[in-house]
């Protein structure tokens, strides 16, 4: 069975530019997850979709919004990029309340 | 909200016992997850508990007091192999499913 994979492995972006992250999710699995992992900190929460739709949102700004398509695939953008955004950006997936699972993330850097 | 405190970094000899504290306070409870996250790479999930008591999966075991807000991760036989950061993380009561993480404890196993 195939695990979450994210694309691409990094991104570098300037300073002012807009970010596109992919997801796709275990095979089944109708929810996707969206955590910030910057360096030295732990995990914070960005987005939760779950059949198509935004079900929570964790404390960013508006500037960072997705989408999941019907095929549960997930999209995170950030547009406006500031240098503070340089992270780990970590998708997962679950079915219902199972324990997440995670991908091996995309490496944000902002120049 | 929510606060996970643990601690940030233990040291401990191949082939010896380390435990792992977690506490926790939240509004709501639907659960505490492990998970070990290696440098660069993503979150692999170890445990789950739910109930109070010790979940024992072979060299892992997770302790849970609800009424204390206490969790632990007890990792016995240490191998080199176990030098990674651990994930303390909760999942609040209600329709959110997206967990909590704490910032981690970083682990390094000596020889």
């Amino acid at each position: 069975e195939a695990g979450v994979t994210q694309s691409p492995t990094h991104l570098i972006k300037t300073r002012g530019q807009q970010a596109t992250l992919r997801c796709s999710p275990i095979s089944g699995h109708t929810s996707v997850y969206w955590y910030q992992q910057a360096l030295g900190l732990g995990l914070q929460f960005l987005l939760w979709y779950d059949e198509g739709e935004e079900r929570n949102r964790g404390n960013f700004p508006p500037r960072f919004s997705g989408r999941q398509f019907p095929n549960y695939s997930s999209e995170l953008n950030v547009n406006a990029l500031e240098l503070e955004d340089s992270a780990l950006y970590l998708c997962a997936s679950s079915l219902e309340a199972a324990p997440l699972h995670f991908g091996n993330g995309t490496r944000l850097t902002v120049t | 909200g929510q606060n996970i405190d643990q601690p940030t970094e233990m040291t401990a000899t191949e082939g010896a016992i380390v435990q792992i504290n977690c506490t926790y306070q939240t509004s709501g409870f639907n659960g505490l997850f492990w998970y070990q996250q290696h440098a660069g790479e993503a979150p692999t999930f170890l445990s789950y508990n739910v109930l109070d008591g010790l979940e024992e999966k072979g060299r892992f075991s997770s302790f849970l007091s609800r009424s204390k807000g206490y969790s632990y991760l007890l990792l016995k036989e240490l191998q080199m192999k176990d030098s990674a950061s651990y994930l303390c993380a909760v999942r609040d009561r209600g329709s959110a499913r997206q967990l909590t993480f704490g910032s981690g404890t970083q682990l390094t196993v000596l020889p």
